[in-house]
């Protein structure tokens, strides 16, 4: 089966600590992303990867770092210094680097800051 | 600066209405646009991509439109089902900018009655 893993599904981390959400496709796509929801909020922005080893900040990257080690891989790590971490955490991917191909999502992950 | 609206924010139609979502943008050089589901607390499922060059795209009962000129995009659903409640997303591709960054709307939170 192929698609978008996300782990784990459900987060909680006290103030002060970094935590890293996965996010595993076996698409063999080039391009993957990560998106911040919050309730009754559309999707935005927070890094995206076209290529290995290359990530662009989005519009909400403040807080965040990313990895692009791996093709099938793209961690996201929330660290101390983003003031309001809790969300639903979504990643994407899509095929090749042409900015008209369509984004697949994973099933997410929601963290919660105790 | 790209914004995506999606009125009305949340609809309920009894089983077997036809009904159409509706999303305005307000800058029109976009790439493409795409119809994503999202059922709660899960991630998002495609379900029509638009490119800028087409007017309309089909998918079984789901008919998406473009008019990119007057910045507004609609999502007809035939013969509505209670399976078809779910929070429905719209989301435009820019030219400007980082050409891959999806923008988002809010969503229309859909609800059909049995």
């Amino acid at each position: 089966d192929g698609g978008i893993t996300q782990s784990p599904k459900y987060l909680f981390r006290k103030e002060g600590q970094n935590v890293t959400l996965s996010c595993e496709q076996n698409l063999n796509h080039d391009a993957m992303y990560w998106y911040r929801q919050d309730p009754g909020q559309g999707l935005r922005l927070i890094y995206y990867s076209q290529i290995v080893n290359d990530f662009q900040k989005g519009d909400i990257a403040e807080g965040y770092s990313v990895s692009r080690e791996k093709k099938e891989s793209f961690p996201l790590t929330v660290t101390s210094a983003q003031k309001n971490p809790t969300a639903f955490y979504l990643c994407a991917s899509s095929i090749g680097r042409e900015v008209y191909n369509e984004q697949f999502f994973g099933p997410g992950t929601r963290l919660t800051v105790l | 600066k790209q914004e995506v609206t999606q009125i009305p924010a949340a609809l309920s139609v009894p089983e077997g209405e036809n009904l159409v979502l509706n999303c305005s943008f307000t800058d029109s050089a976009i790439y493409n646009l795409q119809w994503f589901r999202q059922d709660p607390g899960k991630g998002l499922t495609s379900l029509l991509l638009i490119q800028s060059s087409q007017r309309e795209q089909t998918s079984g009962r789901l008919n998406a439109s473009l008019d990119k000129s007057s910045g507004r995009s609609t999502l007809y659903i035939a013969a509505s089902q209670p399976g078809d409640s779910a929070t429905y997303l719209c989301a435009v591709r820019r030219v400007r900018g980082s050409a891959r960054q999806l923008t988002f709307g809010s969503g229309t939170q859909l609800t059909v009655l049995p």
